[in-house]
């Protein structure tokens, strides 16, 4: 196992349009989180997946945010209509058990521009 | 809301000395505490975790220190090198909540 994998690592996308990242954590892992990160800031909160249940998700995500997982393997995020203010690194993570570490992928970095 | 501070201002040690970095949080106490590594334009790695019953943590050249009467965690690196030179993030868990809250880290130059 690599550990967890996120793609792409970059995208680059204009206001208005569609952008999609996929997340593969670790096989054991039935947990998977995803997070947001601003220069300066620690990782910010955006969804939790338990298997294929998605069982938080931040209030601070918009309608436009979206994430998925099915059959409880891989994560995707989508966020619609992009804006400028979600220019961020996208982060996604998974760990075994509630009181473990989590493993990060290296992260998909978006501009909008 | 859970707040959690960590010194925004970079960490400047010489090679050999022992880093310490704070962790400060308000309202609840966490059921755990944990402590990642931070490389520009990378994952955030995961270091060590503490729990609430536990006041200290080791590992290799690494301590963790948990003061749930202060509402404070403190991180060591001892005899530090140039290549701990990152940023430093302290996370809480609660127990009424799934997910990881995150600092926004502390940076550490260790200078050889």
């Amino acid at each position: 196992d690599t550990g967890v994998s996120q793609n792409p690592r970059h995208k680059i996308t204009k206001r208005g349009q569609n952008v999609t990242f996929r997340c593969d954590p670790i096989s054991e892992h039935n947990r998977l989180y995803w997070y947001r990160q601003t220069l300066g800031q620690g990782p910010e909160f955006l969804t939790y997946f338990q298997n294929e249940a998605q069982l938080e998700k931040s209030r601070l995500l918009s309608d436009r945010f979206s994430a998925e997982r099915p059959k409880g393997s891989f994560s995707t995020l989508e966020i619609q209509r992009t804006e400028q203010g979600d220019s961020a690194m996208y982060l996604c993570a998974s760990s075994l058990a509630q009181n473990y570490g989590y493993t990060f992928g290296s992260g998909t970095r978006l501009t909008v521009v | 809301s859970q707040k959690i501070e960590q010194n925004s201002e970079a960490l400047n040690i010489q090679e050999g000395k022992t880093a310490t970095l704070t962790c400060n949080y308000t309202n609840y106490s966490p059921a755990y505490l944990q402590w990642y590594r931070q490389d520009p334009g990378r994952g955030p790695v995961f270091l060590l975790l503490i729990r609430e019953n536990e006041k200290e943590k080791r590992k290799e050249r690494l301590k963790v220190t948990f003061d749930t009467t202060l509402k404070q965690s403190l991180f060591h690196i001892t005899a530090s090198q140039p290549a701990d030179s990152a940023t430093y993030l302290c996370a809480l868990y609660m127990d009424s909540s799934y997910k990881l809250i995150f600092g926004s880290g502390t940076r550490l130059l260790v200078r050889p």
